[in-house]
């Protein structure tokens, strides 16, 4: 059964400053993978989708990578602002058509 | 913009009761979902249906079942609700069936089973 883990759970920054978050899993057939921002008490929000056959993704500040594998995917935040401040969770299709996903980073930017 | 619409923010119902919980969606997609978030637990899946009138069972569909008459519309219904059942109840949609197009999710339902 498909294992997803992000790393860190939790992660304070200062404003400003670049980061990564990371994902991981354990089965590499997978559709694709997608990264989702969710504020507090919220529902989720698309900001990356990369497909299986594709190594990057960009938009805007948001760059996210697919390394099939080694079972990783990385979500790059350039110049973080106070407003990134959110949980980023990662999910993976697999041969089915819902999601699985992992337990989220919680990110807080500090002004 | 694809706009998934859960009918309540906030429900508070008694053990027992039959609660009914809406999601519509207004992009003509095949593909809805329910899933249902707890801390520490993540995400998972409870039904999802392809088309309408059609159904799958996710991991959790113990105690819940769906229904789907309509394409943009999907139900999800607590038979007797318990306590065990007060979560954070997500909607979501995509399109396809073997197409590689993201999920869009609602507004999420806070279920509160007294």
């Amino acid at each position: 059964k498909q294992e997803v883990t992000q790393i860190p759970a939790a992660l304070s920054v200062p404003e400003g400053e670049n980061l990564v978050l990371n994902c991981s899993f354990t089965d590499s057939a997978i559709y694709n993978l997608q990264w989702f921002r969710q504020d507090p008490g919220k529902g989720l929000t698309s900001l990356l989708l990369i497909q299986s056959s594709q190594r990057e993704q960009t938009s805007g500040r948001l760059n996210a990578s697919l390394d099939k594998s080694s079972g990783r995917s990385t979500l790059y935040i350039a110049a973080s602002q106070p407003g990134d401040s959110a949980t980023y969770l990662c999910a993976l299709r697999e041969g089915r058509r819902a999601l699985t996903f992992g337990s989220g980073t919680r990110l807080q930017v500090q002004p | 913009d694809v706009k998934v619409t859960q009918s309540s923010r906030y429900l508070v119902k008694r053990t027992g009761e039959k609660v009914f919980l809406e999601c519509v969606q207004d992009m003509d997609h095949e593909n809805m979902f329910w899933y249902r978030q707890d801390p520490g637990l993540g995400l998972r899946l409870i039904y999802f249906s392809y088309d309408v009138k059609m159904k799958e069972k996710g991991d959790i569909p113990e105690g819940y079942s769906v229904s789907r008459e309509k394409k943009e519309r999907f139900s999800l219904i607590l038979e007797s609700a318990s306590t065990n059942q007060t979560s954070m109840y997500l909607c979501a949609s995509s399109s396809g069936t073997y197409s590689n197009q993201p999920q869009h999710f609602g507004d999420g339902t806070r279920l509160s089973i007294l």
